[in-house]
């Protein structure tokens, strides 16, 4: 069954660099979410999209942003990279409206794009 | 808020031994879902259970089981006759609302459990 591909798996940046991490959510799929987990922490969600449009928001710094494309794709863009913006960052896709018998449905998470900033 | 406490960091034992995790959690929702991940060396979260805030059904997947308690606000994990492949992180999660509205939720992580297992 297909996945959640997230690219790049590896990313080292310089500081004040930008970086731009890519997550194709499975198919039908239409709600994906964002986490960053530094060593040794857990994942933190910084920010989900259902159809395209944000609809949740969590400790995302403003020097990143994010969108959700037409194809459902999402992409996580990261600005004046800082030394502490080295993490694991994982996506996760959902179907955003289940059934209710169901309700609020897993969240499949990608292999993760671990970035590193010298 | 919801939060998710497991007490336990790191947990050492040796083969074949029982294992239980601890999940406790915080939420002001009556509906919620509770579920379980398991993150090995390689780095990805693989899901393991999902139980909804109605559901209080213990459940056992082969040597997995899950112990549900509303009136203590556990959802406590053992794994049965380990194995060093279960040697992972495991984290409880929480995810409010969802179940009623139909519409998914993010998930709200513990700070893990850190299991080893050694022959």
């Amino acid at each position: 069954a297909a996945g959640v591909i997230q690219s790049p798996r590896h990313l080292i940046k310089e500081k004040r660099e930008t970086a731009t991490l890519k997550c194709y959510p499975i198919p039908r799929h239409d709600t994906v979410y964002w986490y960053q987990q530094g060593p040794g922490q857990d994942p933190q969600f910084l920010i989900s999209f259902y159809e395209k449009m944000q609809s949740d928001k969590g400790s995302i710094p403003d020097r990143f942003s994010a969108q959700q494309f037409s194809d459902y794709h999402s992409e996580l863009n990261m600005s004046s990279l800082e030394l502490g913006d080295s993490a694991l960052y994982f996506c996760a896709s959902s179907l955003g409206r289940g059934q209710r018998s169901s309700g609020a449905n897993v969240l499949t998470f990608g292999a993760g794009s671990r970035l590193t900033v010298l | 808020a919801q939060k998710v406490t497991q007490a336990q960091t790191e947990i050492s034992v040796v083969e074949k031994e029982d294992v239980t995790l601890d999940c406790v959690y915080e939420t002001r929702d009556t509906t919620y879902y509770l579920f379980w991940y398991k993150q090995p060396p390689s780095g990805e979260l693989v899901f393991l259970i999902r139980r909804n805030s109605f559901d209080e059904q213990n459940e056992i997947s082969g040597r997995y089981s899950w112990n549900f308690q509303k009136s203590t606000s556990s959802f406590n994990f053992t794994i049965t006759a380990s194995q060093v492949v279960d040697s992972a992180v495991y984290f409880c999660a929480l995810s409010e609302g969802g179940w009623r509205t139909g519409t998914a939720s993010k998930l709200t992580f513990g700070t893990g459990t850190r299991l080893q297992v050694t022959l």
